[in-house]
């Protein structure tokens, strides 16, 4: 299948301060990649999908200021969660689809430590 | 509002045994259907599509769709412990709500 790669696996950062997230299609162009939320021992929560070369789109209830998403190239998308707090603390997960309604590849998902 | 449900579980099965995972969907129009696989702590991985009525088999896996009675399902053949873990159902919407939509997954546990 289709190779996801998302950096960095796990990240440590102090309230208040910023941290980026990249996502990352190595072997396919991804026009269109999706950023979730998943806390521990719930499902997947869809935070926003990212479109090359446009805004993104958010789902209700995600702030667009605090969750800045990038998608500069049909094959990095970022994710910067800005002036971080604890309750942001989550596994936050890319997917880029190959195709319209083919399958969806994650990358291997960030874990956010916010101290 | 397009939904996907599955029963949460958890679904206890013996070693050797098949796992019957299933899942229902709200929308008649949807034409592509996946199953993924999460391990504790880890990200979903693909583990089968499926687009048309039937079966679909991969190795000890199978796939069914029912689009009449929007149903999929994966059963899973002689289970192992490595097949422990959350199993996700993802629908992909269209027309109003192009995205996956993924259900809530259900927890398998495989009993040695």
């Amino acid at each position: 299948g289709a190779v996801v790669s998302q950096h960095p696996s796990r990240v440590i950062c102090k309230s208040g301060t910023s941290v980026k997230i990249e996502c990352r299609s190595l072997d396919f162009q991804a026009t269109t990649m999706f950023w979730y939320r998943q806390f521990p021992k719930q499902s997947l929560m869809l935070m926003a999908t990212s479109n090359e070369g446009s805004k993104a789109t958010y789902e209700q209830g995600v702030e667009k200021d605090k969750f800045l998403i990038n998608h500069a190239s049909l094959t990095l998308s970022t994710l910067t969660v800005t002036s971080a707090h604890p309750e942001d603390s989550s596994f936050y997960i890319c997917s880029a689809e190959t195709g319209v309604g083919t399958e969806a590849f994650f990358g291997q998902g960030t874990r956010l430590t916010v101290v | 509002q397009k939904e996907v449900e599955q029963n949460s579980g958890p679904l206890s099965v013996p070693e050797g045994a098949i796992a019957s995972l299933n899942c229902t969907y709200s929308d008649r129009v949807s034409q592509s259907f996946f199953w993924y696989r999460q391990y504790s702590g880890k990200s979903p991985e693909l583990i089968m599509s499926i687009y048309s009525n039937g079966d679909k088999e991969d190795g000890r896996f199978t796939a069914q769709l029912n689009k009449a009675s929007q149903y999929v399902s994966l059963l899973i053949r002689d289970s192992q412990p490595s097949d422990s873990a959350t199993y996700l159902c993802a629908v992909y919407f269209y027309f109003g709500n192009e995205k996956l939509t993924f259900g809530t997954g259900t927890r398998l546990t495989i009993i040695p």
